[in-house]
């Protein structure tokens, strides 16, 4: 089983519509959770991370529950420069020293 | 504040050759990583470490080697690069353990 397993999509939405992304994980022992941001031919960049009492960045909410080892992103009222890869991130490796990255899933929002 | 920079950003081997990309931060921290990026497969650790002088194994690290002489950098080494290295890497470091990453902006091999 892979360790970070996402959805690849791609989710093609209108701009306005609200997407969920998920996510899962297999090391019960992880202790930190992000979701990154990759634009084509970009470096990741951190969106958010992710608590378990869950958290929420004006249109994002993330969600975690530990119990399931399921990380969600949720976006509102999304916009045309949402439109990336969105990757699920675990700090899993060695006691936390290094991510683990989903394979990501795209997302594509249109006028 | 120019974070973690990778050179070069672009690069073509023949196979056989050998080449180290370079990688730098200056936000001091200890972590830093080397990941490999293929369509379709996501981003894949090669290799890490937890401060100068300590590296260690990721998933992928047959074909690399690695140093880290000193907090600052982390050059990644292709001993006899193959047409199977071709692929975008990221540099990344972070303050410490369970913390978010910064990466840099990746350098593009193509081994022909």
């Amino acid at each position: 089983r892979k360790e970070v397993e996402q959805d690849p999509g791609p989710f093609n939405v209108p701009e306005g519509a609200t997407v969920a992304f998920n996510c899962t994980y297999s090391n019960s022992a992880s202790q930190s959770f992000f979701w990154y941001r990759q634009d084509c031919r970009k470096e990741p960049k951190l969106l958010m991370s992710v608590y378990s009492s869950g958290n929420e960045d004006g249109r994002f909410t993330a969600q975690l529950n530990r119990a399931s080892q399921y990380i969600s992103l949720l976006i509102r009222d999304s916009k045309l420069s949402d439109s990336a890869t969105y990757l699920c991130v675990v700090n899993a490796y060695q006691a936390g020293t290094a991510l683990i990255f989903g394979k990501g899933t795209t997302l594509s929002v249109s006028s | 504040n120019a974070g973690v920079t990778q050179t070069p950003k672009f690069q073509v081997l023949k196979t056989g050759q050998s080449m180290t990309l370079q990688c730098a931060q200056d936000m001091n921290h200890e972590y830093m990583s080397w990941y490999r990026q293929d369509p379709g497969m996501g981003l894949r650790l090669i290799h890490y470490s937890v401060g100068a002088g300590i590296t260690d194994q990721g998933e992928v690290p047959n074909g690399y080697n690695v140093s880290r002489s000193t907090t600052e950098d982390f050059p990644l080494r292709l001993l006899s690069a193959a047409p199977s290295q071709t692929s975008v890497y990221f540099c990344a470091s972070s303050p410490g353990p369970n913390t978010e990453a910064f990466f840099g902006q990746g350098t593009r091999l193509t081994v022909v």
